[in-house]
């Protein structure tokens, strides 16, 4: 099946630094979602991408399908931005059919 | 419009006991799937159903089992349960299944049930 690998594992910051988080992936996908996880478990949508750029205040995403990645920035980084980011894709067909696979997610944690 | 919800939050059951989590999804939504979270093995795919049949399952044993009613919501059963099927249960919900081609598929999670099992 699609793999799915996400870099850095963890990342330390000072309030007000930015960030870039990277999603790597094994193969063509129709679906891509940046989530995060709030400290009760709950995953937060942050963006559906599977092609292209969005942005939503101090973040935003890109999706290079052609070359199997994507990227995901914040900026000017506050506390309240810590927790856990995950990156998921869905492709179809097979195994595959119904289902995103995620990366092993990066651990952000911001510092005041 | 209301979000996804589930249903109990948290649960605490010993070894050999049966569970049912419950997810109603999201009002049109048609789609439901299921995955399990833990620290080793991070979130895995548990099944998906669409239109009251279930398209694809993961690689569980078959003491996991769910279903999804006319009205979409979903339910999922763990019989005999063992002390590793400790973990968040998430569900989550879309108009149509994950990962179609050409078609807004975008999956929307509930806040998980938290399952030990003593």
């Amino acid at each position: 099946g699609i793999q799915v690998e996400q870099s850095p594992p963890d990342l330390i910051l000072q309030e007000g630094a930015n960030s870039t988080l990277r999603c790597n992936f094994s193969d063509s996908v129709n679906n891509l979602q940046w989530f995060h996880q709030n400290p009760w478990g709950q995953l937060i949508n942050l963006f559906y991408i599977p092609s292209g750029t969005k942005q939503n205040g101090r973040l935003s995403a890109t999706t290079v399908a052609t070359e199997r990645y994507s990227l995901l920035y914040i900026s000017s980084s506050q506390t309240t931005d810590s927790g856990v980011y995950f990156c998921a894709v869905g492709t179809a067909g097979g195994t595959s059919y119904g289902k995103l696979t995620f990366g092993q997610g990066t651990i952000l944690t911001v510092h005041p | 419009k209301a979000g996804v919800t589930q249903t109990p939050r948290y649960l605490i059951k010993t070894r050999g006991q049966q569970v049912t989590l419950s997810c109603s999804p999201i009002s049109g939504h048609r789609s439901v799937s299921w995955y399990q979270q833990t620290p080793g093995q991070g979130l895995q795919f548990l099944f998906e159903y669409f239109s009251e049949t279930q398209r694809n399952k993961g690689n569980f044993p078959g003491r996991f089992s769910g279903r999804q009613f006319s009205n979409s919501r979903s339910e999922m059963n763990v019989s005999t349960l063992e002390l590793g099927d400790s973990a968040l249960y998430l569900c989550a919900s879309s108009l149509v299944p994950a990962g179609l081609a050409g078609v807004y598929n975008e999956q929307f999670f509930g806040p998980g049930t938290r399952l030990t099992v003593l």
